[in-house]
């Protein structure tokens, strides 16, 4: 069975600073990890994803996420916060085959300080 | 638009009533997905679905829930007998069938059901 922690609910920043959301996956078998991005009232926006190809991932908006399988984390940061990063974001995983759902972890919100 | 499309965004139902949402999937993508999203709550699964086939129904309710597929048309959750606790927003998401780069899912914009 598959299943993500992500830890803290709620992460505020500086504008400038960096962004770190953290992310732990649990799985049986190899695993396709994601992050999602969600704005207020709208559907989820795909970040990026690890596939098993290399384990630092590059996403959109300046964010990237490093798969470390020693310590099942997949955490997302950003060097440099922007206002608009301003968001609810969700780590998912899925097993490494095709015809499984995707769980999704409990969300954390970024905010951004002036 | 050639993403998912979720109609409609906005219902208000009374106690006892029927909620129907709907889900067209992205051109080309026969696999869809329904997820809940309570009040200041993550992403909950609730199905998963092939054209005509229900492929992993564990996360829905034992009662009034009910999802389908069809050949022809959307994907369709029907909630019966609403009640306060359902409302939330309802997402659906869709993926390409034999995707080998790993499963990917693209969300609608959701559906917000409100009972009142």
């Amino acid at each position: 069975a598959q299943s993500v922690t992500q830890l803290g609910s709620h992460v505020s920043v500086s504008e400038g600073a960096l962004v770190l959301l953290r992310c732990n996956y649990s799985s049986s078998v190899p695993p396709y990890l994601f992050w999602y991005v969600q704005y207020p009232n709208q559907g989820l926006q795909l970040l990026l994803k690890y596939t098993s190809a290399a384990t630092l991932v590059k996403g959109i908006n300046g964010f990237e996420a490093e798969f470390k399988k020693s310590e099942t984390s997949f955490h997302l940061t950003k060097p440099s916060a922007h206002m608009s990063d301003a968001a609810e974001y969700f780590c998912a995983v899925t097993p490494y085959s095709s015809a499984s759902k995707i769980i999704f972890g409990s969300g954390t919100r970024l905010s951004i300080r002036p | 638009n050639a993403g998912v499309m979720q109609n409609p965004r906005h219902l208000v139902r009374r106690r006892g009533q029927e909620a129907r949402l709907r889900c067209s999937p992205m051109k080309g993508h026969s696999h869809v997905y329904w997820y809940r999203q309570l009040p200041e709550e993550g992403l909950k699964f609730m199905v998963y679905l092939q054209k005509e086939n229900i492929i992993d129904e564990s996360g829905m309710p034992k009662e009034r829930f009910s999802a389908e597929f069809p050949k022809e048309g959307p994907s369709i959750l029907r909630i019966q007998q609403v009640v306060r606790g359902d409302s939330a927003a309802y997402f659906c998401a869709s993926s390409h069938p034999g995707e080998t780069s790993g499963n990917t899912i693209y969300f609608g914009e959701g559906s917000w059901l409100t009972v009142v």
